[in-house]
């Protein structure tokens, strides 16, 4: 069976250091994998999404970045954390259009 | 732009009562949708989904509804049971080629009391 798999689980950072959050998927091959995240308050927003190594689309500008160096690995990065980048990240993938399946999420706090 | 919405924040309901947890959407392009259920500090889980050639869709105690024409579909669970405590994610999806691209609402909790 499939499984995804997120860390770190919680993170507290201050503002302006680096971030890497790393997700992984197990019983699958070439996965769509995404990264999103729940602001305090607010809905999942869709960040990144890969349909491939190497293939990253951004759906809204900001200060992250996101990377596949692998087919089954996903980072999400940031050279200089902002207060704002605060909140819930959650990874998931889908085997093509329709449900997706989510990591069990990391938080971040950005002090 | 807020594409999906759950007008409803906090929902309370009794144990075996029917729980209804709506969501409204203005994308006529969406021709998906889903249910996730959330507990604190873990990640989103896929309850049930409806095509939008359907109107209605069943699992055990979890029924979907869509009406297209008024844009809004309903989740209902019944009879409500306390392990249903959670927060509520609508989300939307359309045709865009192999990426599932969803789009959510902001959530509903909901609270099951004994």
């Amino acid at each position: 069976s499939q499984t995804i798999h997120q860390w770190p689980a919680t993170l507290v950072q201050p503002v302006g250091s680096p971030l890497s959050l790393e997700c992984t998927v197990e019983g699958t091959s070439n996965p769509n994998l995404y990264w999103y995240r729940q602001a305090a308050g607010r809905g999942l927003q869709l960040l990144f999404y890969s349909v491939g190594i190497g293939q990253i689309s951004s759906e809204v500008p900001q200060n992250l970045s996101a990377s596949r160096p692998q087919d089954r690995q996903f980072i999400l990065s940031s050279k200089k954390l902002l207060l704002s980048d605060s909140g819930f990240y959650l990874c998931a993938w889908s085997e093509s259009a329709g449900e997706l399946f989510f990591g069990e999420g990391s938080r971040l706090t950005v002090l | 732009d807020q594409q999906v919405k759950q007008n409803s924040p906090s929902l309370s309901v009794q144990e075996g009562r029917i729980s209804i947890l709506n969501c409204d959407y203005t994308n006529s392009m969406f021709d998906y949708f889903l249910w996730y259920k959330k507990y604190p500090a873990e990640g989103p889980t896929f309850l049930i989904s409806i095509s939008s050639i359907k109107d209605k869709n069943e699992d055990g105690r979890f029924t979907v509804f869509l009406n297209k024409s008024a844009k809004h579909l309903s989740l209902h669970i019944v009879p409500s049971q306390p392990g249903d405590s959670a927060v509520y994610f609508c989300a939307a999806g359309g045709n865009t080629g192999t990426a599932s691209k969803l789009t959510f609402g902001t959530g509903t909790r909901l609270q099951v009391t004994l």
